[in-house]
């Protein structure tokens, strides 16, 4: 099944302490990205990738860092997480330049989301 | 700055009547927008895009009209179903970027 998973799914952590959200895809995407949810904010993006080796800011990049060293995963790294980083996270995927389909322009494909990773940092 | 917004945090439609979910833009490079769904404790998942060289697109039962001039997009559901009872995000983007700006999000709430 063509999935995006992301690990873990919920986490409670403390101001200062390290942590890793892991995601990977199973449809050879080339393209990742990483938003947060937030109420009232709706999904903003804090970085994307467009191959291995190849990341960028998104909209709100402070306070994270991400890899790319293997097509299948994105990981987003919080070196010090603080409380205002407290969010539900997204996880996405594509491969720009797709074939079409109904409701698709071929030349920009839509993101597949993974079902997200709530986090709290206390 | 919110460079996409939707004006209307929650609509709320009968069974088998066209629901109109609104979307406001502010940058005139974005040349690519989208609509996604969202349902509690899921991902969002795509629901339907159309470049800015259209001013319409269709798939079944939704369509998204798209009015460069006024910098306005707007997603028809006809006729709506319970099961459209969600949170409707549109986003957009420009050529030459992989940058996406979302929307707030609309909860639609389609009543049996």
């Amino acid at each position: 099944e063509a999935q995006v998973t992301q690990n873990p799914r919920y986490l409670i952590t403390v101001t200062g302490k390290k942590l890793t959200v892991t995601c990977s895809q199973n449809m050879n995407h080339e393209y990742m990205s990483w938003y947060r949810q937030d109420p009232g904010l709706g999904l903003r993006q804090i970085y994307y990738s467009m191959n291995v080796e190849v990341t960028d800011k998104g909209d709100v990049p402070e306070g994270y860092k991400v890899s790319r060293k293997e097509k299948r995963n994105f990981p987003l790294i919080l070196e010090s997480p603080s409380p205002n980083q407290t969010s539900l996270y997204f996880c996405a995927s594509s491969s720009p330049g797709q074939g079409a389909s109904s409701g698709r322009d071929s030349s920009y494909n839509e993101q597949f989301f993974g079902p997200g990773t709530r986090l709290t940092v206390l | 700055d919110q460079q996409v917004k939707q004006n209307s945090p929650s609509l709320s439609v009968q069974e088998g009547r066209i629901s109109i979910l609104n979307c406001d833009y502010t940058n005139s490079m974005f040349d690519y927008f989208l609509w996604y769904k969202k349902y509690p404790a899921e991902g969002p998942t795509f629901l339907i895009s159309i470049s800015s060289i259209k001013d319409k697109n269709e798939d079944g039962r939704f369509t998204v009209f798209l009015n460069k001039s006024a910098k306005h997009l707007s997603l028809h559901i006809v006729p709506s179903q319970p099961g459209d009872s969600a949170v409707y995000f549109c986003a957009a983007s420009y050529s030459g970027t992989y940058k996406y700006i979302f929307g707030t999000g609309t909860r639609l709430k389609v009543l049996a």
